[in-house]
């Protein structure tokens, strides 16, 4: 089956500490997103990438970092240097043909302990 | 201004009815206009597209868009409990394949 997975669903952050999200898809698309979504404030975009070896900062990048290495892939580290990253992480992917409709992951629920 | 403007709700709708969504944009060279819908505590799931001015019908759901009053709207036939969700409005506008998105309108089916 053809789609976006994230993992993992839930995890847990110390203070102080980096943690890296996985999103690998299969659809064969070029351009991979990252967004943030906290209660009552919709999705705001973190990174976006549209090709290999290439990403752009989107809205609130601060405190995030990105690689994309690999067209499949496009994980997402949140540093210490995020202060509140207490939030659900949506990873999706569009073609860079037709109207770029984007697709979401799973999601992974982020929350520092 | 945000980008991306929507009505909170709850809307609220007996079963049966017909629900109607709104979403007002800012930028009027935005070319692609999405409906998701997002259960809660799940990631949003695509419903509807539409890139031109008019109506467009898949099933139960028909988007509208009017690009001169920057206006897109939902309209869901014959509303089920199943449809009870939080209604995402996203607009993709620009030379690069960014996609803003409202802040949602929760639906509430009652039935």
């Amino acid at each position: 089956d053809g789609g976006i997975t994230q993992s993992p669903k839930y995890l847990f952050r110390k203070e102080g500490q980096n943690v890296t999200l996985s999103c690998e898809q299969n659809l064969n698309h070029d351009a991979m997103y990252w967004y943030r979504q906290d209660p009552g404030q919709g999705l705001r975009l973190i990174y976006y990438s549209q090709i290999v070896n290439d990403f752009q900062k989107g809205d609130i990048a601060e405190g995030y970092s990105v690689s994309r290495e690999k067209k499949e892939s496009f994980p997402l580290t949140v540093t210490s240097a995020q202060k509140n990253p207490t939030a659900f992480y949506l990873c999706a992917s569009s073609p860079s043909g037709g109207y770029f409709e984007a697709f979401f992951g799973q999601g992974t629920r982020l929350t520092v302990v | 201004q945000k980008e991306v403007e929507q009505n909170s709700g709850p809307l609220s709708v007996p079963e049966g009815a017909i629900a109607s969504l709104n979403c007002t944009y800012s930028d009027r060279g935005s070319q692609s206009f999405f409906w998701y819908r997002q259960y809660s505590g799940k990631s949003p799931e695509l419903i509807m597209s539409i890139y031109s001015n008019g109506d467009k019908e898949d099933g139960r759901f028909t988007a509208q868009l009017n690009k001169a009053s920057q206006y897109v709207s939902l309209l869901i036939r014959d509303s089920q409990p199943s449809d009870s969700a939080t209604y995402l409005c996203a607009v993709r506008s620009g030379g690069y394949q960014k996609v803003t998105f409202g802040t949602g309108t929760k639906l509430q089916v009652i039935p």
